[in-house]
């Protein structure tokens, strides 16, 4: 069925690094942008990065950029984001999301990472 | 603070009629449309209107969204208990060129 499958989160030290990973099925991954959202514990959504259908174009929040990297691999249906410099401001469940212009009409259940020491 | 600005609270009876505000600019809300999404404790969010004013399959008509200048506004008619959760209002910002959301609103069914 159509669904989004996040992986890759844990328990990372402050500083250190971490890889999200998630698994789209269903659907022609590679026709559909993808975002990354995260939410804090006890937070509101808040949005992370973009990527066009074939990897063209990347848009961050001004709060990942330079620490945060979204790509994709069409040949595996899969969406990353590489995630450096870990801070504890960083722990929150990390969504992926799929893009349809201006709304994103399907989400994963989610990732946790927490940045803990 | 929120690009987009809502109520953190609203609350109504069973049976009524709420409504939920968002309020942007023109490099957001005025020149884009805007999603709402539904999201119960412990979930993914889900989406619940788009395009301003269009609902998703599956999505009941007491669920209407409406927008005006630069804001919008989803509206949840004939209230339940099983509506109560957090909504958020969505859209991209031009200027920034980032997706932008508002701070959420908690719906309290009484």
């Amino acid at each position: 069925q159509v669904q989004l499958v996040e992986s890759g989160g844990g328990v990372v030290q402050p500083g250190r690094s971490l890889r999200l990973s998630c698994a789209a099925s269903g659907f022609s991954f590679n026709a559909y942008g993808m975002h990354w959202v995260r939410q804090a514990p006890g937070k509101g959504l808040e949005w992370v990065a973009v990527i066009w259908y074939d990897g063209s174009n990347k848009y961050y929040a001004d709060s990942m950029k330079g620490r945060f990297t979204v790509s994709r691999d069409n040949s595996k249906n899969t969406l990353y984001l590489q995630m450096n410099s870990l801070t504890a401001e960083d722990t929150a469940v990390y969504y992926c999301t799929r893009d349809r212009n201006y709304y994103m009409d399907l989400w994963g259940k989610g990732t946790t990472v927490t940045v803990f020491s | 603070q929120s690009v987009l600005t809502q109520p953190p609270s609203v609350s109504a009876a069973p049976g009524q009629k709420v409504t939920i505000s968002c309020s942007g600019s023109s490099s957001n809300i005025g020149n884009n449309y805007v999603s709402w999404y539904q999201q119960f404790p412990r979930t993914a969010p889900k989406l619940l209107i788009y395009d301003n004013d269009k609902r998703p399959s599956g999505i009941p008509d007491r669920f209407s969204g409406s927008k005006s200048g630069t804001s919008a506004t989803l509206g949840i008619s004939g209230l339940q208990t099983g509506d109560e959760a957090d909504y958020y209002c969505g859209t991209w910002d031009s200027s920034l060129s980032a997706w932008v959301f508002g701070g959420g609103t908690k719906l309290t069914v009484l």
